[in-house]
């Protein structure tokens, strides 16, 4: 079964600075990866998502994320953190295969991200 | 476009007592899924339908939740009798296909925090 593990439950980073949140997925095939973002309130909001090419995938608000298969891992930066980046941040995985059938996405419990000014 | 709409936004009833919430998904999407999120926990896949049929419904705990999604747009997702371990909140997604591939993410709702007391 697959699959995810966020490490940090809480970070915190000053306004500017950079950002790295960690994912490590366990799957037996290649996986399909996203991060979504979730402000209180609010249902998730996709980021960005990796299926297969390029290892390093671009995502909106500035984030952009790495898959290194080598290390089962997918983790999220951003060079310059804003406040309003404050949120809750999910990694998840989704089986490869086609053709339909379950395909639910199998999320981490989460990183809360906490902006100092 | 239209997102994934939700409601009631806020439910609180006792335990035993019986509850319902009602999703309604972007107009196309064939797929739509019921998510369970326990605080401080990622979200976690509920039931799966594909149209109006189930495709995955391993994770549903089947004494006391059902859900259906009889005309294969809207769905309800009910329980009956509530237990205190069921305060959450119940996030609805859709997607265009049953795969979640490229061109097919999921869309998430704002969720319904249910309280049971």
């Amino acid at each position: 079964a697959q699959s995810v593990t966020q490490p940090d439950i809480h970070i915190t980073v000053s306004e500017g600075a950079s950002l790295e949140l960690r994912c490590n997925y366990s799957y037996g095939a290649t996986p399909y990866l996203f991060w979504y973002v979730q402000s209180p309130g609010q249902g998730l909001q996709l980021l960005l998502k990796y299926f297969s090419g390029d290892t390093l995938v671009q995502g909106i608000k500035g984030f952009e994320a790495e898959f290194k298969r080598s290390q089962s891992s997918f983790n999220l930066r951003k060079p310059s953190v804003h406040w309003s980046d404050a949120a809750e941040y999910f990694c998840a995985v989704a089986s490869s295969y086609s053709g339909g059938g379950a395909d639910g996405l199998t999320f981490g419990k989460g990183t809360h991200l906490i902006i100092q000014p | 476009e239209a997102g994934v709409a939700q409601s009631p936004r806020y439910k609180i009833i006792e335990k035993r007592q019986s509850v319902a919430f009602w999703c309604n998904p972007i107009s196309g999407h064939a797929t739509l899924y019921w998510y369970q999120q326990i605080l401080g926990q990622g979200p976690k896949l509920l039931i799966q339908f594909q149209n109006n049929g189930v495709v995955d419904d391993s994770q549903l705990p089947k004494d006391r939740f059902s859900a259906e999604r009889l005309k294969g747009v809207d769905s309800t997702l009910k329980i009956q009798p509530a237990k205190l371990e069921d305060s959450a909140v119940y996030l609805c997604a859709s997607s265009l296909i049953a795969q979640t591939g490229a061109n097919s993410p999921l869309h998430f709702g704002n969720g319904t925090r249910l309280t049971v007391t």
